[in-house]
């Protein structure tokens, strides 16, 4: 079956440090790939998606890019910020296994980013 | 309202007691979706809607687990006999119809612990 696997935290970093959540997943089609994030005492909200290979998604200075060939999609930001902290989520949708149709995520990635 | 209401947010019961918890969708969203976060764990897929149909059950945990849907509305999540190892997070969220291109927008969660 389909799956996510992402660099478990939590992550520590100092402000405007350069980031990199890794993730790569297992799927059995062409999946379409989101980051999802959930600030403290919030709840998860999408942060950038790609639905094609080679595709970049990119927002608030996060950016990933869907590599097929590495079955992978890492999350970067060139200077992170303290509100930066929060847990991050990999996840893809697949309908092509013709099972259920929820995203299947990774455990997610605590970020902790001091001043 | 504007976002996914559930409710409650905390749930407190007593093992083998029945829970029911309830997600509110956006005004307007034909998909619905219940997902399952246990402590250090990922986001567990547990079923979806399709207007009030629920096309696919298997990611239900056992038959302890039940959801229903009044037409394109509020949603409803049963436990029946609660253990211990339900107590989670249990989250919903809506899209405006089910695909796999499709962002889900979700609640702040209902958090359960059975005692």
């Amino acid at each position: 079956g389909d799956s996510v696997t992402q660099m478990e935290g939590p992550v520590t970093l100092s402000e405007e440090a350069f980031l990199t959540i890794n993730c790569t997943y297992t799927a059995t089609g062409y999946p379409s790939l989101f980051w999802y994030v959930q600030y403290p005492g919030e709840g998860l909200q999408l942060l950038l998606k790609a639905t094609k290979a080679d595709d970049k998604g990119s927002n608030k200075g996060f950016e990933a890019t869907y590599r097929k060939e590495t079955t992978s999609f890492h999350l970067e930001k060139g200077s992170v910020q303290v509100s930066d902290s929060a847990v991050y989520f990999c996840a893809l949708s697949d309908y092509s296994g013709g099972g259920a149709d929820g995203l299947t995520f990774g455990k997610g990635t605590h970020l902790i980013i001091q001043p | 309202g504007a976002g996914v209401s559930q409710s409650p947010s905390n749930k407190v019961t007593e093992k083998g007691k029945d829970v029911e918890l309830r997600c509110d969708p956006i005004s307007g969203h034909t998909a619905l979706y219940w997902y399952r976060q246990r402590l250090g764990q990922g986001l567990e897929f547990l079923i979806y809607f399709q207007g009030n149909s629920a096309p696919d059950k298997s990611g239900l945990p056992s038959d302890r687990f039940s959801a229903e849907r009044t037409g394109e509305s509020v949603s409803t999540l049963t436990i029946q006999r609660t253990q211990q190892e339900d107590s989670a997070v249990y989250l919903c969220a809506s899209s405006p119809w089910a695909g796999q291109r499709n962002i889900q927008y979700f609640g702040a969660g209902t958090r359960l612990s059975v005692l």
